[in-house]
């Protein structure tokens, strides 16, 4: 089943936000194999996070991953107006299904 | 420049059949494990299913197995998703995508797709 995540997180432009990313010992608990994808309307989804904590190159050092028991975050730091877009974690899932996506979290920039 | 092209979307009627493609250029398909990722409308993305690169192994989608099918032709760079006994719920963009390894022979894959293809329509309706 899907992970669970805040459907909406807000801040100012400058702020931090966190995202969360809540499973089980099956998946995000069990494993350090989370990522993390941005998504803008009618666009593909972007990887920006890949095994907990790593980024991609060219993606912006404003974004950081961590894990902490079955709890993924992704956090958003001097937040900007193109950061606004729909966040999804991902994680391994030792199910038969291999992989697991979270239920998506739309981030508003004030 | 590294790309990954779906075609194949359509309106079908349930139960019917549809058979999806994704075309690689710019890297050697065969090296790399892909997925099929679909997101129906207004909701979030939802995993389909995996293949490696050699399709030893293959991975479903508890809502999709024993009705959708992936297979690839690395001679082709092309991937592939067979969907039968199609369902109003199939519904959606789907997109193929390919997982993140360390270099263009994969010798070690990280958790992430890193590469999308913009994605094709599926809408199953009567």
């Amino acid at each position: 089943s899907a992970l669970t995540q805040p459907a909406s997180v807000s801040g100012s432009p400058g702020q931090s936000i966190t995202i969360s990313c809540i499973g089980t010992s099956s998946d995000v608990g069990g494993y350090n194999y989370v990522s993390w994808y941005q998504q803008y309307p009618g666009k593909a989804p972007k990887l920006m996070i890949f095994d907990v904590s790593n980024r991609p190159s060219g993606v912006s050092d404003r974004f950081s991953g961590s894990k902490s028991g079955n709890t993924a975050s992704l956090t958003i730091s001097g937040l900007q107006a193109e950061d606004e877009a729909d966040y999804y974690c991902s994680s391994y899932t030792s199910s038969t299904t291999l992989y697991v996506f979270g239920t998506g979290t739309k981030v508003t920039v004030l | 420049e590294v790309q990954l092209v779906e075609s194949g979307g359509g309106l079908m009627q349930p139960g019917g059949s549809l058979r999806l493609s994704c075309v690689a250029s710019g890297f050697t398909l065969s090296n790399y494990n892909m997925n099929w990722v679909r997101q129906a409308p207004g909701k979030g993305l939802e995993w389909v299913s995996y293949i490696s690169s050699s399709s030893t192994t293959i991975y479903y989608a508890d809502s999709v197995k024993g009705r959708f099918t992936i297979s690839r032709d690395n001679a082709r760079n092309s991937l592939y998703l067979q969907m039968n006994s199609l369902r109003a719920e199939d519904t959606a963009v789907y997109y193929c995508a390919r997982r993140y390894c360390n270099s263009a022979t994969c010798s070690y894959y990280y958790w992430g797709m890193d590469v999308w293809g913009q994605g094709t329509t599926v809408t199953v309706s009567s």
